[in-house]
C-alpha cells in the first residue's frame, strides 16, 4: 500500500515556465486536495476534488490548474511559474469512514523554486 | 467564520517534562478535531483524531488530546517529552456537515524538546 505518491520531490522553473506536479493514490479515496506551505503561513489550500470529474477552488488558486480524470490521480499544473510559486507542495487524500471521516493521507511534498 | 487557532508558534520543553500544544477552534457546527505531525522536510502524518465519545483521545506516539466543548478547545498533550518529539504540529478541525470534506488548520506550532 503505497498510499500518497508526489513526484517529483524537487523540482527548479524558471519564470514563466510551465509543469505539472503529479500525485497518485492507491486508497481508492474520493476526495484529493492540494496544498502549498509556505514559513509562517502554515497550510493553505490550492484545489480540491471530491471524486472524478469534480474539482473546485481552494483559498490559492490563481496560477494553478486541477483536473481530476480518474478515482487515483490528481496533477497540480502551474499554467506560467512565478517566484512567487516557490514553496513546498502537498498533496492529501481521504474518505470518510462510516460514523466519521478519516483523516487526511499527505503526500511526501515537492519542493519547487523558480528563479 | 471557521478558524483554529494555535496561538503559540513555538513551544520549548525540556526533556522528561509534560508538555502541551494549545488549540482552540471556532466551528458553525460540532467538530471533528484532528493533530497532524511534520517532521522536518516530511509530509505531515496523522496523530490523532476526535470525533466522539470520550473527551480524552489517545493516538500516536503516546500523545494524547482533551476535547472541551465549553472552551472549545482540543490540547495536544503529552506526560513526558522525548527529544524526538521535536517538530511542528497542526491542529485541525472539519464540521460535521461539511460534505466537502474540507478541513480548517491552525498555523503550526513548532515544538523543541531540550535535552
Amino acid at each position: 500500500n503505497a498510499g500518497v505518491t508526489q513526484t517529483p520531490k524537487f523540482q527548479v522553473l524558471k519564470t514563466g515556465q510551465s509543469m505539472t506536479l503529479q500525485c497518485a493514490q492507491d486508497m481508492n479515496h474520493e476526495y484529493m486536495s492540494w496544498y502549498r506551505q509556505d514559513p509562517g503561513m502554515g497550510l493553505r489550500l490550492i484545489h480540491y476534488s471530491v471524486g472524478a470529474g469534480i474539482t473546485d477552488q481552494g483559498e490559492v488558486p490563481n496560477g494553478y490548474n486541477v483536473s481530476r480524470s480518474t478515482t487515483e490521480d490528481f496533477p497540480l499544473r502551474l499554467l506560467s511559474a512565478a517566484p512567487s510559486q516557490t514553496s513546498v507542495y502537498f498533496c492529501a487524500s481521504s474518505t470518510p469512514r462510516t460514523g466519521g471521516p478519516g483523516g487526511y493521507t499527505f503526500g511526501s511534498g515537492t519542493r519547487l523554486t523558480v528563479v | 467564520a471557521q478558524s483554529v487557532a494555535q496561538p503559540e508558534d513555538q513551544v520549548n520543553v525540556a526533556e522528561g517534562n509534560p508538555l502541551t500544544v494549545k488549540c482552540t477552534y471556532s466551528v458553525s457546527g460540532n467538530p471533528y478535531l484532528f493533530w497532524y505531525v511534520q517532521y522536518p522536510n516530511r509530509g505531515l502524518q496523522f496523530l490523532l483524531k476526535y470525533i466522539t465519545g470520550d473527551n480524552l483521545v489517545k493516538g500516536s506516539y503516546g500523545f494524547e488530546a482533551e476535547f472541551n466543548k465549553s472552551q472549545t478547545s482540543f490540547h495536544l498533550k503529552k506526560p513526558s517529552a522525548l527529544v524526538s518529539d521535536s517538530a511542528l504540529y497542526f491542529c485541525a478541525v472539519r464540521d460535521r456537515g461539511d460534505s466537502n470534506y474540507q478541513l480548517i488548520w491552525g498555523a503550526g506550532t513548532k515544538l523543541i524538546i531540550k535535552p
